[in-house]
């Protein structure tokens, strides 16, 4: 079973929007640790923004925000005011427990933002 | 800051060759990790490294050979390639202990001819 998922292969948005990507994820674990990634069409991948698992707020960064709702174990990214250049694949991972190899990656979402 | 560097860039390989992956970073990372990407797939772990000399196999390490020259670099090693095998390569690195975010290189896309 994925320990990571992401259902929506790809969106497309108009210039100046909000979109919301999904993300579920599954873990026995107390503490972990989320992250979004976006991945250009030059194939380079930054990271965007993370969430702890301890942490009721929302993660903010600029004109990306995180929607945690952890009785469900989702992690919606939202992009406000999106941009052309926000054009991109991202994905969601998530970290958990010690382990150094626990990093698990979602399959992505496609985002075209058309102007 | 820091960067990751991947060389090469692209690799062109035939059938049955043994094939090399170098990466090297500057952030002073203790844990680097080497991931395969195929189209439409998530990143899946061949081989990672917690400092240097460590070795530790991802669920992808067969097929592949992994070496931590030193704790800056970070070398795959394809051990025979596969016909008709594409697929982008990635390098990461993180802090040991730090539950942090990786930082990715730009990638190696691999064909076999």
């Amino acid at each position: 079973a994925q320990k990571v998922t992401q259902t929506q292969t790809s969106i497309s948005v108009m210039e100046k929007t909000t979109v919301t990507m999904d993300c579920v994820y599954e873990t026995q674990d107390s503490s972990y640790f989320l992250f979004w990634y976006k991945q250009t069409a030059s194939g380079e991948i930054v990271f965007l923004i993370r969430q702890d698992s301890y942490k009721k707020e929302n993660a903010t960064v600029g004109h990306y925000s995180l929607n945690f709702q952890k009785p469900k174990s989702s992690i919606g990214l939202i992009i406000t005011a999106t941009q052309i250049e926000d054009s991109a694949v991202y994905f969601c991972a998530m970290r958990e427990g010690q382990g150094y190899q626990n990093f698990y990656f979602g399959k992505g979402t496609s985002l075209t933002v058309i102007p | 800051g820091g960067i990751i560097t991947q060389t090469p860039k692209f690799l062109i390989g035939q059938e049955g060759q043994k094939l090399t992956l170098k990466c090297q970073q500057n952030f002073n990372h203790d844990t680097m990790y080497w991931y395969r990407q195929d189209s439409g797939k998530g990143l899946r772990l061949i081989y990672y490294s917690i400092t240097e000399n460590d070795l530790q196999k991802g669920d992808l390490s067969e097929g592949y050979d992994a070496s931590r020259e030193k704790k800056s670099s970070f070398s795959l090693t394809v051990t025979s390639a596969q016909k008709n095998e594409m697929a982008v390569f990635l390098c990461a690195s993180i802090l040991w202990g730090a539950f942090a975010e990786q930082f990715f290189g730009p990638g190696t896309r691999l064909t076999v001819l």
